[in-house]
């Protein structure tokens, strides 16, 4: 199993684009997560998943837009891209949405608005 | 809503000597989960540890131990025997299992800690 994927692993925006974060999971988990990280903190959540057409919000959701169309894939996507976006972005997925799934991480997008 | 405080920004620690983080949170509900990730450089998360709240006994994982204190809402973690490869930022993580939290972790804001050869 490749676990959770994501692509790219880096890329930089100018202010104004948009780009979809792309996350690929084989473990055909139902929930997944995209989190996001700035420098030196914790990570946020900013949209997840119970299952394929069923999505919702975390807690930092504004800018950012998601689907569900397929049990593995769980696009992010950023319209109208910010600094305050600069962050590294983090997919997760697990089997249920229940504290003792362990959940599965990807390694990571970094992505720079300038 | 839930919070995770780590009040320890850096730790250092020898090689082979035992270090402690910790970690505080915050909630409403009865039944939850913690967490301690470690996140090395090459970024990956990794779980090191997890606790139910409804177990009395602290969780271990070989040379991992946590303290679970319900009461004072206190998680720390104890790295016995540190290693080179210990080194990392390590992230303290809530799940309210209750109610509808669907798995949502609340991550606090981390603890880099370096091992010293």
């Amino acid at each position: 199993n490749a676990g959770v994927t994501q692509t790219p692993k880096f890329r930089i925006l100018k202010i104004g684009q948009s780009m979809t974060l792309q996350c690929t999971q084989d473990m055909n988990h139902n929930y997944m997560y995209w989190y996001r990280q700035d420098p030196g903190m914790g990570l946020k959540l900013i949209y997840y998943s119970v299952g394929a057409g069923i999505t919702d919000k975390g807690e930092v959701p504004n800018g950012y837009n998601v689907s569900r169309s397929t049990t593995e894939d769980f696009p992010l996507r950023l319209e109208l891209a910010a600094p305050s976006q600069t962050s590294v972005y983090f997919c997760a997925s697990s089997r249920q949405g229940l504290g003792y799934n362990e959940q599965f991480f990807g390694p990571g997008t970094r992505l720079t608005v300038l | 809503a839930q919070t995770v405080t780590q009040s320890q920004p850096e730790m250092s620690v020898q090689e082979a000597e035992t270090v402690t983080l910790s970690c505080t949170y915050d909630t409403s509900e009865n039944n939850y989960y913690l967490f301690w990730y470690k996140q090395p450089p090459s970024r990956q998360m990794i779980l090191v540890i997890r606790q139910e709240a409804y177990k009395q006994q602290n969780a271990t994982e070989n040379r991992f131990s946590v303290n679970f204190q319900k009461a004072a809402k206190s998680f720390s973690l104890k790295i016995s025997d540190s290693q080179l490869g210990d080194t990392a930022m390590y992230f303290c993580a809530l799940d309210n299992a209750g109610g509808t939290s669907y798995g949502k972790l609340t991550f606090g804001q981390g603890t880099i800690l370096t091992v010293h050869p």
